[in-house]
């Protein structure tokens, strides 16, 4: 099973600022088969990035993703209010599919 | 436009089962696969199984082998994830979501990320 790890655990930053999100996988995640999701309370993840660095559909080009093998990064351009969740990366080049523990990013 | 409205919340106690149910709406349901995750009360998000609307063909996570089933009815484009001898620490809120997969070689892999995802059911598991 391919474990993830997220850091940090917890970004603080201001409306307008650039978040750096990074996920490192304890091994190589087959075919940058690599997604991130957003989630905020009470409500189901959505789905930002796929394949490592294809955004999903409707996705505000503020949000994007690159890297492969084992280091991934998930970049805000510049955070909106709306922007404020728990982001978790996923791989599911391998079974099981497996989720990282998240990245909060909250007001600062 | 494509949803998944899962069933609503439930309580149940400790031994008893209980069975989500995910309806599909605006997309093909044989077409695509669907996929189990749960949440625990503040924790992050753990992946169940899987399972082919085509043809049932079924993927489960190690730790919830013997316990989980999941099924679909292609009648009704709902898919089904029946959890049985539940415990405390099944209290959770369970997702459904919709996935690609391929096949190759023998086996079945997702190729995609969880494209679209249910609005969650709680479960508590309480005496």
């Amino acid at each position: 099973e391919i474990l993830l790890t997220q850091s940090p655990g917890t970004l603080s930053l201001s409306p307008g600022e650039r978040a750096t999100l990074s996920c490192r996988a304890s091994q190589s995640v087959s075919s940058s088969y690599l997604a991130w999701y957003q989630q905020k309370p009470g409500q189901a993840p959505r789905l930002l990035i796929y394949g490592a660095s294809d955004r999903a559909t409707g996705i505000p080009d503020r949000f994007s993703g690159s890297g492969s093998g084992t280091d991934f990064t998930l970049t805000i351009s510049r955070l909106e209010p709306e922007d404020f969740a728990v982001y978790y990366c996923q791989q599911y080049g391998s079974s099981p599919p497996t989720f990282g523990p998240g990245t909060k990013v909250d007001i600062k | 436009q494509v949803q998944l409205v899962q069933s609503g919340a439930d309580v149940k106690k400790p031994g008893a089962s209980v069975k989500v149910s995910c309806k599909a709406s605006g997309y093909t349901f044989t077409t695509y696969g669907i996929s189990w995750m749960r949440q625990a009360p503040g924790q992050g998000l753990d992946w169940m199984g899987w399972i082919s609307a085509y043809n049932g063909n079924t993927s489960y996570a190690q730790n919830l082998q013997g316990r989980v089933t999941m099924t679909t009815d292609t009648s009704t484009s709902t898919a089904y994830m029946e959890l049985r001898s539940l415990r405390s620490d099944d209290t959770a809120v369970y997702y459904c979501a919709r996935i690609e997969y391929y096949y190759a070689a023998g086996s079945y892999y997702i190729s995609s990320g969880f494209d679209y995802w249910g609005q969650g059911t709680l479960v508590t598991v309480s005496s």
